[in-house]
């Protein structure tokens, strides 16, 4: 257990569902993040919240929506994905700017497999 | 634009050391980290470095030189469970993460 809890770990979705990634932090940290991890890529940077406001949108697919409702509760809406979108979704959070304190405190992710 | 390098994958012996290098081309610094992943996990904070030098931690060790663009991790006495994933993430000039595509470790008895 990190700090930041993600769930479900596992979600197999077809290509017309509707499902919701959720991720959660009692750390007290003021920013939030979500990630997508490929095999043998870096680690991609999807949004960026702090303090509740997205700061950053990476130029990601409308079918990704985020939601910050609060400053511990993040959640990822995925509508009509696609097979590419095939991989590990991880939430971080950390107090912005990152720096000494540790930088980034990751959740275990999210394996999603698009079929 | 900006670019963090790091071999895919690496190979070493238990009880031996390895030095994981990171060379980096980011638009500022403002410091620089390791991480420890294992396979399904969530990757854990390793190490900061943000001046030039070695910085000891256990078995675990991270260099920089900044003039360089360059780090390293070096790990000591290895054991089984240090096979993972080390990935290196430079903060660059607006303290975004930038990320390399990550080290494979394995440890072979």
């Amino acid at each position: 257990e990190t700090g930041v809890t993600q769930t479900p770990r596992h979600l197999v979705m077809g290509m017309t569902n509707k499902k919701s990634l959720k991720c959660e932090q009692h750390l007290g940290h003021n920013a939030m993040y979500w990630y997508k991890q490929s095999a043998k890529k870096p680690l991609e940077l999807m949004f960026v919240y702090n303090f509740k406001e997205q700061t950053e949108n990476n130029s990601v697919p409308s079918r990704f929506s985020p939601e910050c409702p609060n400053s511990s509760h993040l959640f990822l809406h995925l509508h009509t994905l696609q097979p590419e979108d095939s991989a590990l979704y991880l939430c971080a959070s950390s107090q912005d700017p990152p720096g000494q304190t540790g930088g980034y405190t990751f959740g275990s992710g999210t394996r999603l497999t698009v079929v | 634009g900006q670019n963090i390098d790091q071999p895919t994958e690496m190979t070493a012996t238990e009880g031996a050391i390895v030095q994981i290098n990171c060379t980096y081309q980011t638009s500022g610094f403002n410091g620089l980290f390791w991480y420890q992943q294992h396979a399904g996990e969530a990757p854990t904070f390793l190490s900061y470095n943000v001046l030039d030098g070695l910085e000891e931690k256990g078995r675990f060790s991270s260099f920089l030189s900044r003039s360089k663009g360059y780090s390293y991790l070096l790990l000591k006495e290895l054991q089984m469970k240090d096979s993972a994933s080390y990935l290196c993430a430079v903060v660059d000039s607006n303290y975004q993460l930038i990320w390399g595509a990550g080290t494979k470790l394995i440890i072979k008895p």
